[in-house]
C-alpha cells in the first residue's frame, strides 16, 4: 500500500502569506524525498528535493524540512503568489530501489489574490 | 520539465483498440520511467527501462500493456485492446542515472487517454 500521505488535501491562503504543505512517509528506509508541482492538465514539476542526510534545504523562496524521527516531511513556500496554485505532491524514494518514486495522493493549493 | 517529450498529448480510443503513447527523454538520458495517474490521484509507478532493457515492470498490468526503449528513437508505452479503465494521464520521465547516484528524475507533459 502507500506509504506516503498527506495530512491536508486542501489549502487556501492569501497572496503574500505563507503556505506550509506537509507530507507523513511511514518508511524508515526512505532516503531520498521530492517535492513536485502539477498546473492542471500539465506534468509533475520538480521543485526541490532532499537527501534523508539532511534536515533542511531551500532553494527560491521553497524550504523542505525533513523530521526523520516522526517521518514527516515539509514544503513551504514564501510569499504565496497566485501563480503557486496547483497540487502539490511529495514523492518518496525508498532506499534499495534507486529508481522507484511513491507518490502521495497530492495537495490543491489555492492563493486568494 | 527538463525536455521530456511525449506524445500525444491527447488521444482517444474506443474500447478494444490500441493506444500507443511515445516518449522521448531529455538528451542524454538513458533512464526512462513511466508513471499513470488517475483523476485526483497520485503518480503510480509502472515501468523503468534502459535502452532496450526493461529494468522493471513491476507496476504494469501483465495483460495489455508493454513498454519498450530501443537502441534507437522514443520510449514506447503499448496498451492493447484498451477498455475504459485504462483512461488516465500517462507521465515519461527521464534521468541520466539512477536517482541513488544523486540525480533527481524529469517528467513530461503526458499523454491524456480516454477510452469511449
Amino acid at each position: 500500500g502507500e506509504s506516503v500521505g498527506l495530512h491536508l488535501p486542501t489549502l487556501s491562503v492569501q497572496e503574500g502569506d505563507n503556505s506550509i504543505i506537509n507530507c507523513a512517509y511511514s518508511n524508515s528506509a526512505s532516503d531520498y524525498f521530492i517535492w513536485y508541482k502539477q498546473e492542471s492538465g500539465k506534468g509533475p514539476q520538480f521543485i526541490i528535493d532532499i537527501r534523508s542526510n539532511m534536515d533542511k534545504r531551500q532553494g527560491q523562496r521553497v524550504t523542505v524540512l525533513l523530521n526523520k524521527t516522526v517521518k514527516h516531511l515539509s514544503l513551504q513556500i514564501a510569499a504565496t503568489q497566485p501563480g503557486d496554485s496547483a497540487v502539490y505532491f511529495c514523492a518518496e524514494n525508498v532506499g534499495g530501489s534507486n529508481y522507484k518514486l511513491t507518490f502521495g495522493k497530492g495537495t490543491l493549493l489555492t492563493v486568494n489574490p | 520539465n527538463a525536455g521530456v517529450m511525449q506524445n500525444p498529448r491527447h488521444l482517444v480510443r474506443r474500447r478494444g483498440q490500441e493506444a500507443r503513447l511515445r516518449c522521448s527523454p531529455v538528451k542524454g538520458h538513458s533512464h526512462v520511467y513511466w508513471y499513470r495517474q488517475l483523476p485526483e490521484e497520485g503518480l503510480k509507478f509502472m515501468v523503468y527501462l534502459q535502452k532496450e532493457n526493461i529494468i522493471d515492470e513491476s507496476g504494469m498490468p501483465k495483460e495489455r500493456f508493454s513498454a519498450e526503449f530501443p537502441k534507437e528513437g522514443p520510449s514506447i508505452l503499448r496498451i492493447q485492446q484498451v477498455v475504459r479503465g485504462d483512461s488516465a494521464a500517462y507521465f515519461c520521465a527521464s534521468s541520466p542515472s539512477p536517482i541513488s547516484s544523486g540525480n533527481t528524475i524529469y517528467f513530461g507533459e503526458g499523454s491524456w487517454l480516454t477510452v469511449v
